[in-house]
Parts: C-alpha cells; structure tokens; sequence
C-alpha cells in the first residue's frame, strides 16, 4: 500500500533553517507530484507548493516562495522540504502528500498523506 | 487569514443531516473544482470529495458535495458519532497560481 513517512519532531530558533522528509513506497515516486502543506496550530491548511519529482520542477506559495525549497531524491522516493530563515509563526504541523496526477494542477487532488512532522519555532 | 470561507463550526445529533459551506471568488471556487478533506482530530487529513461531487472508493455516500457559483456545500447525512472531524475546502486559484483552503469547519457530533 502507499505509505508517506516523515521524519520526527523539530524545534528550532529564530532564523534558523528546518528539513523536512518524506519517504515514499508503495508507488512510482516519479510519475506524481508532491505537495506539501502546514496547519499552524488551531487553523487551517496552507499549501506550501509542488515538486514534479520526474524533472524536479517546483512551484511555491507566493508567500512563501523566497524561504522555501522543495527538493526529491528519486533513488530513494524521498521528497524534502527545507524552510529557511524560521519564525515563530512558522510553528506548524508539516505535511507532504501525493498528487493523483503527474502535475498537482487544478484538477488532480492529494490523496496519500505523511503523518505530519511538528516544527516548533522558539528561542 | 483564509482565502477560502468556512464558518468555523457546525453541530448535529445522530441521524440528522448536516451542511458545511465553502465560500470562494471566481479565480477559484467559480472557475476551478472543488474539493473536501476531512481530518479526525490528531491525523492527517484525508479526501472526502474531489472534483466538486466525486467520492474516492471507501467513502460512504453519506457525503455528497455541490457547488453553485462561487460557493460550495458539502452535506452528510445519517450523522454518525465517527463523523466527528474538521472538514477542509480546497481549490485552486488561477490568480495565485497555487492551492488556496479554508480555515477548516469543525463538526460536532451532539
């Protein structure tokens, strides 16, 4: 079956930089996207952006496009999210999910989530 | 501060059937699908509905979706005690180029 694993826990200070995993089995890494969001605590989902994993192309939030990087090792279905310059309104749950198609554009859908990895922002 | 509305909560008895409201503009919800995901509280979310009305295989056709305009409506009916989550609207939006959500309405089950 399709399965998304995160890594663990992060706390972090100010101005410092997180990464996040994502490994993936159960599917062909290459041929879907993968996208990434954040639920900051009591609120709601926030996309983050998109990687194409078969040519490493990527598109970001708007507001978010200047401290963030997407990035993927196909030889091990890992996807990554790095998140520089930290705040403490960065302090979030992380996800990674899957798209259903090989673009994440306006018709495909997520539809195989990580169990979410905590970044705490503290200093 | 959302792009997309949800009122922030809605409650139900069992067997009774609630709606849940998705408020956009036309450079998402008006020109774009819309979808639902449905998130028990300490677990990720997980699709309900895509493509405005589609159930994924193993979603109870207690939940439909709808959509009119700028808005859209997710509906359960026979409310069930394992109904009890908060429930996300999704679209993309052509103006930002990105997924936009809603803050998320969170159903109690009373």
């Amino acid at each position: 079956q399709i399965q998304l694993v995160q890594s663990g826990t992060e706390v972090k200070k100010p101005g410092a930089s997180v990464r996040v995993s994502c490994k993936t089995s159960g599917y062909t890494f290459t041929s879907y996207a993968m996208t990434w969001m954040r639920q900051a605590p009591g609120q709601g989902l926030e996309w983050l952006g998109l990687i194409r994993p078969y040519n490493g192309y990527t598109q970001y939030s708007q507001k978010l496009q200047d401290r963030v990087i997407m990035t993927t090792d196909t030889s091990t279905s890992t996807a990554y999210m790095e998140l520089r310059g930290l705040r403490s309104d960065d302090t979030a749950v992380y996800y990674c999910a899957s798209c259903s198609g090989y673009d994440c554009l306006k018709w495909d859908y997520f539809d195989s989530w990580g169990q979410g990895t905590l970044v705490t922002v503290s200093s | 501060q959302s792009v997309l509305t949800q009122v922030s909560s809605v409650s139900g008895t069992p067997g009774q059937r609630v709606t849940i409201s998705c408020s956009g503009s036309n450079s998402n919800i008006g020109n774009n699908y819309i979808y639902w995901y449905q998130q028990v509280a300490g677990t990720a979310p997980k699709l309900l509905i895509y493509r405005n009305n589609q159930r994924p295989s193993g979603v109870p056709d207690r939940f439909s979706g709808s959509g009119s305009g700028t808005s859209a409506s997710l509906a359960i009916s026979g409310l069930r005690s394992e109904d009890e989550a908060v429930y996300h609207c999704a679209a993309w939006d052509d103006t930002l180029s990105g997924w936009v959500f809603g803050g998320g309405t969170e159903l109690t089950v009373l």
